[in-house]
């Protein structure tokens, strides 16, 4: 069973340009969770997203920033108009469906490798 | 507001010690706790979740305790090696499918 994927692994953008970061959750996970790891700081969360819906995204910034899942293909963090502040780790976690039969622990988040954005 | 706080920020250990590692989260009403390891440029592996009603959980040579009531977790590590240096984060959950609050973590080296 492939792991949580995250593309691109190294993304540079200039300043005003728009970044895309994708992720994969693992086969059966249908909850995503965003993170993002600015430098010498925690992991702090974004959004957290079921199929087609976003369930909370209150560490969001409320510009600039939008999050998808669609019914079919990974899940889209899209960032407009980047700015140097943008520049961290990208971070996206997937868990299971609640009765969906799974060994894993309720609730455990299982992470990709991450997207490091550094914008110019 | 939750705060996950990871004492020490930074720990330098010869190989062979055992050492303990400490996290504290300021409001007790927690769902679940989860250590994680992250290697330098890496994402994040899940070392043990411990439910709220369980008191600890072993994974190898890691052992992870929870206290609910005093608000603390300890993540102990026997016998640690080289291969042991990385950040361990500690990150608290309210619910089922809630989000994860993290401390900044405790970066561990291990020396030969």
């Amino acid at each position: 069973n492939a792991g949580v994927m995250q593309n691109p692994r190294h993304l540079v953008r200039r300043r005003g340009q728009e970044a895309r970061l994708r992720c994969s959750p693992m086969k059966g996970h249908s909850h995503v969770y965003w993170y993002r790891q600015l430098p010498e700081e925690g992991l702090k969360f974004m959004v957290y997203l079921q199929k087609e819906n976003i369930i909370d995204e209150s560490g969001m910034p409320k510009e600039r920033f939008s999050a998808e899942f669609p019914k079919e293909g990974p899940s889209i963090l899209r960032i407009q108009q980047v700015v140097r502040g943008d520049s961290a780790a990208y971070f996206c976690a997937s868990s299971p469906p609640f009765f969906s039969g799974a060994t894993y622990s309720y609730n455990e988040q299982f992470f990709g490798p991450g997207t490091r954005l550094t914008v110019l | 507001k939750q705060e996950v706080t990871q004492i020490p920020a930074a720990l330098s250990v010869p190989e062979g010690e055992n050492l303990v590692l400490n996290c504290s989260f300021t409001d007790s009403a927690i769902y679940n706790l989860q250590w994680f390891r992250q290697d330098p440029g890496k994402g994040l592996t899940s070392l043990l979740l411990i439910q709220s009603s369980q008191r600890e959980q072993t994974s190898g040579r890691l052992n992870a305790s929870l206290d609910k009531s005093s608000g603390r977790s300890t993540l102990y590590i026997a016998a640690s090696q080289p291969g042991d240096s990385a950040t361990y984060l500690c990150a608290v959950s309210y619910s089922g499918y809630s989000t994860l609050t993290f401390g900044k973590g405790t970066m561990l080296l291990v020396s030969p």
